[in-house]
């Protein structure tokens, strides 16, 4: 069974930084690219990094561009989010995704998801 | 940006009864649609992919379907586990974009 857990969010500053941590399980890590996607309180879904499955390609929407850094270690099944110089605007659920095999076009499995917010 | 306009936002709707949701593209993106189901406090969960293809485990109850630049999501009997918020999702180009949400709900 596909599991992904998040953790590390909480209440932090505008300005400061917050790393997010994504545990895969029931899958081999190493063949997928993986994705951050957020969701701003009653808000809808937004995509914000993706990175390729070695890790060698990543990609970020263009608002956390410079203080957002998608990485993984696929030797601890694990997929990161470090963000740095937090804003307001970045108050959301931040969920980890595996996009797809075939055509990484799609998310087919999410994990629950962990709150961040940004607030003084 | 390729933008994701999907409507209605909101319905309401009976047991058994047929429900469409539709998604309109700003620009062509072939077949590279997949619509999400979103219950309160959960995350989202894939329905279709590829703009027709069922996802696994899913309900035979839900259909995609396309013309043009529109992409419309059925469920042919809607049964009281399905209200949530549904989404589409292009897979086009990057940015992936989403649709705005559709909130389903039983009358």
């Amino acid at each position: 069974e596909v599991q992904l857990v998040e953790s590390g969010g909480g209440l932090v500053q505008p300005g400061r930084s917050l790393k997010l941590s994504c545990a895969a399980s029931g899958f081999t890590f190493s063949d997928y690219n993986m994705a951050w996607v957020r969701q701003a309180p009653k808000k809808g879904l937004e995509w914000v990094a993706t990175i390729s499955y070695d890790g060698s390609s990543t990609y970020y929407r263009d608002s956390v561009k410079g203080r957002f850094t998608i990485s993984r270690d696929n030797a601890k099944s694990t997929l990161y989010l470090q963000m740095d110089s937090l804003r307001s605007e970045d108050t959301a659920t931040y969920y980890c995704a595996r996009r797809d095999y075939y055509y990484s076009a799609y998310f087919d499995y999410w994990g629950q998801g962990v709150m961040v917010t940004v607030s003084s | 940006d390729i933008q994701m306009t999907q409507s209605p936002a909101s319905l309401s709707a009976s047991l058994e009864e047929i429900v469409t949701i539709t998604c309109q593209a700003s620009q062509d993106i072939g077949n590279w649609l997949a619509w999400y189901q979103q219950k309160p406090g959960k995350s989202p969960q894939l329905l279709i992919y590829g703009a027709t293809s069922l996802a696994d485990g899913v309900p035979s109850r839900f259909s995609g379907s396309r013309s043009g630049t529109q992409y419309s999501l059925k469920i042919s009997r809607l049964q009281v586990e399905d209200p949530g918020i549904y989404y589409c999702l292009q897979g086009y180009s990057a940015p992936n974009t989403f649709g705005a949400g559709t909130k389903l709900e039983l009358k």
